[in-house]
């Protein structure tokens, strides 16, 4: 069965530390995905990559950044945590290829504390 | 901008009724259509999509949603809720199969009574 995992499900860190949430699938996908999920706002973009080496801006990237050294592998960054980061981060992946679905294969999430 | 509509954050239905999860789109062109379940503490799972062809499509757990070109909707059915429906659903939309990044609507949280 195809996969998405994300390192961590649970993670309390503290205000000022540097924070890497990793996201690995095993499907040979273009497409990677970092959303944060929050109660009341739904799923909001804060990163996306169409390959490897390549990453765009989403609708909320401020405070953070991302790497894709390897087309399996995507890593979002707190650079410096905030309280206002704590929240559910959910990793997905997509291929360009399959002719017959452009669904997103989701991970389980990494819920996250910053204290 | 694409956008997505869910209409009412919360459903309740009682086990045995028929479910009906409403999703409204903003569109110039034909969109492709993605309806995606998530339970508690998981991530979300593809339930069924839209992209060309059949205009009602089946997915998994017996749910199923028309595309309404004339209505811009595409709303989730089922036409006896189980116990096991209660989650929360989501409606996205992507216009460029090639570009990748879906739209997602809000979400709706469905909860069977018994």
């Amino acid at each position: 069965d195809v996969k998405v995992t994300q390192s961590s499900r649970y993670l309390v860190k503290r205000t000022g530390e540097k924070v890497f949430l990793e996201c690995v699938q095993d499907m040979d996908h273009e497409n990677m995905f970092w959303y944060r999920q929050d109660p009341g706002l739904g799923l909001r973009l804060i990163y996306f990559s169409y390959d490897v080496k390549m990453k765009e801006k989403g609708d909320i990237p401020e405070g953070y950044s991302v790497s894709r050294e390897k087309k399996e592998r995507f890593s979002l960054i707190l650079e410096s945590a905030s309280t206002n980061q704590t929240s559910m981060y959910l990793c997905a992946s997509r291929s360009t290829g399959n002719p017959k679905g452009y669904g997103y294969t989701f991970g389980s999430g990494t819920r996250l504390t910053v204290v | 901008a694409q956008s997505v509509t869910q209409l009412g954050s919360h459903v309740s239905v009682s086990e045995g009724a028929l479910v009906l999860l409403r999703c409204n789109y903003s569109s110039s062109v034909p969109p492709y259509l993605f309806w995606y379940v998530q339970y508690p503490n998981q991530g979300l799972q593809l339930l069924l999509k839209y992209t060309t062809g059949a205009t009602l499509v089946k997915g998994i757990n017996g749910f199923e949603a028309e595309f309404k070109k004339s209505e811009t909707s595409f709303h989730l059915t089922k036409p006896s809720a189980h116990m096991s429906d209660a989650a929360e659903y989501f409606c996205a939309v992507n216009y460029n199969t090639n570009a990748g990044k879906s739209t997602f609507g809000d979400g709706t949280t469905l909860t069977v009574k018994p």
